[in-house]
């Protein structure tokens, strides 16, 4: 089955890490670019990151740039985010896309509930 | 950033009665190949988003053919021919060409 599975979320402290991952099956994972994409509670979708096939590649908002790092591991056919500094609004479902160009955004995983708190 | 707009931002429909979303964008989406890269998705209440329709007018599979895109250059419109239960949820278009991608609003579609 083709598919993207979203692990790694939890609660974490303003100014804390977190790992997001993103398990890919079914497909050729290493043909890919892929995205994170991510919404707030009650809100609509917004662009995070991106990473280009080999993972030379990688692109970010202007609201995470310098906290946040996408890289993959295609041996592995996983896609991560490492989070660093998070802030409370950084709370979100945060969702591993498919992109097979031009943002087409063509296959989502479940998604993961970060949640930033005290 | 490419600014997209959607109206409504709410629409309450009769079972089985047509809707219609507009999407509008600052920038043409209309790259030198030829295509035309505007997107929409589905998000059902609780549930993951998914691709309806790209590249305008495009239908993914598995998508009622219900379901239908239109548009060119800055504007582009999503139709539902006759509204079921099941397609309750928010819309949302999102275009594709220029860097970063951006996405509307979004449209919550109810029924009366």
């Amino acid at each position: 089955e083709v598919q993207l599975v979203d692990s790694g979320g939890g609660l974490v402290q303003p100014g804390g890490s977190l790992r997001l991952s993103c398990a890919a099956s079914g497909f050729t994972f290493s043909n890919y670019w892929m995205q994170w994409v991510r919404q707030a509670p009650g809100k609509g979708l917004e662009w995070v990151s991106r990473i280009n096939s080999d993972g030379s590649v990688p692109s970010y908002a202007d609201s995470v740039k310098g906290r946040f790092t996408v890289s993959r591991d295609n041996a592995k056919n996983r896609l991560y985010l490492q989070m660093n500094s998070l802030r409370a609004e950084d709370t979100a479902v945060y969702y591993c896309v498919r992109d097979p160009a031009y943002a087409a955004f063509d296959l989502w995983g479940q998604g993961s509930l970060v949640t930033v708190s005290s | 950033d490419v600014v997209v707009t959607q109206s409504p931002l709410s629409l309450p429909v009769t079972l089985g009665q047509p809707a219609s979303i507009s999407c509008r964008c600052s920038q043409s989406l209309l790259h030198s190949d030829g295509n035309t890269y505007l997107n929409w998705f589905q998000q059902r209440p609780g549930q993951t988003p998914r691709r309806l329709i790209y590249k305008v007018s495009n239908r993914d599979s598995g998508v009622p053919d219900r379901f239908s895109g239109s548009g060119s250059g800055t504007d582009f419109t999503l139709k539902i021919s006759r509204v079921e239960a099941e397609d309750v949820g928010v819309y949302y278009c999102m275009q594709g060409l220029h860097w970063p991608p951006t996405f509307g609003q979004g449209t919550k579609v109810e029924i009366k």
